[in-house]
């Protein structure tokens, strides 16, 4: 099954700062999703990323807040941006290699903004 | 709308069998998965279920699929210490060029003694 780096695994950051999160995939992947899980909540998806095309948001994510680059099939970043204590949560990135597979996960970022 | 739901909390005895439910609400799901979430880890895939099956058993794991009734439940046999996690439900949606996967609460579970 794929393995996906994700980094950094935490981080504490200051309110109005922006913290750019990696995926690397192993192996190439045509789709990577973005994932926001709240305190006590499920996955929420925030965006699915594909390569050559602008990513696709969700209802209540925008792409000024949460820009995301998909420069090849191996990697792509989220950024959050001018963050909120209302931010603090794990993401986690997730690629997809069709339903056979299911969907392999990174080991999540756990931000807090104070 | 898409939807799922499953119970937040489960305790078992050690030995026990566990059974996690789950119910989703759109009838175009192709895939539904179990996926298990250990404190301070990512998620792993236990086990999945394409949607013309109704049963899927894979060692101590047992997953039943309903599909009239859009229910989705895995059974744990022989429950371990080691079993004690969050259990995600999920299924996945392909409608065109949309594809994604959509995520329960997550139920956990904890083991007794």
């Amino acid at each position: 099954s794929a393995v996906i780096s994700q980094k950094p695994s935490r981080d504490i950051c200051q309110r109005g700062t922006s913290l750019t999160i990696q995926c690397q995939v192993d192996s190439q992947v045509t789709m990577m999703f973005w994932y926001r899980q709240q305190p006590g909540q499920s996955l929420t998806l925030i965006a699915t990323a594909n390569q050559g095309s602008e990513a696709t948001y969700e209802s209540g994510f925008v792409i000024d807040k949460f820009p995301i680059s998909r420069p090849n099939l191996t990697f792509s970043t989220l950024t959050v941006s001018n963050m909120s204590p209302e931010d603090s949560s794990i993401y986690l990135c997730s690629d997809s290699r069709g339903d056979n597979y299911g969907y392999t996960f990174g080991s999540g970022t756990r931000l807090t903004v104070v | 709308g898409e939807d799922v739901e499953q119970s937040l909390f489960l305790s078992v005895r050690e030995g026990d069998s566990s059974v996690i439910n789950c119910t989703y609400t759109d009838s175009s799901s192709t895939y539904l998965y179990w996926y298990k979430q250990e404190p301070g880890a990512g998620l792993q895939l236990l086990t999945y279920i394409f949607s013309n099956m109704d049963m899927k058993q894979d060692q101590r794991l047992t997953v039943l699929l309903n599909k009239k009734d859009k229910h989705l439940s895995l059974r744990i046999a022989d429950t371990q210490t080691g079993d004690s996690a969050i259990y995600f439900c999920a299924e996945s949606i392909n409608k065109g060029r949309d594809d994604k996967i959509i995520f329960g609460k997550g139920t956990r579970l904890h083991i007794l003694p």
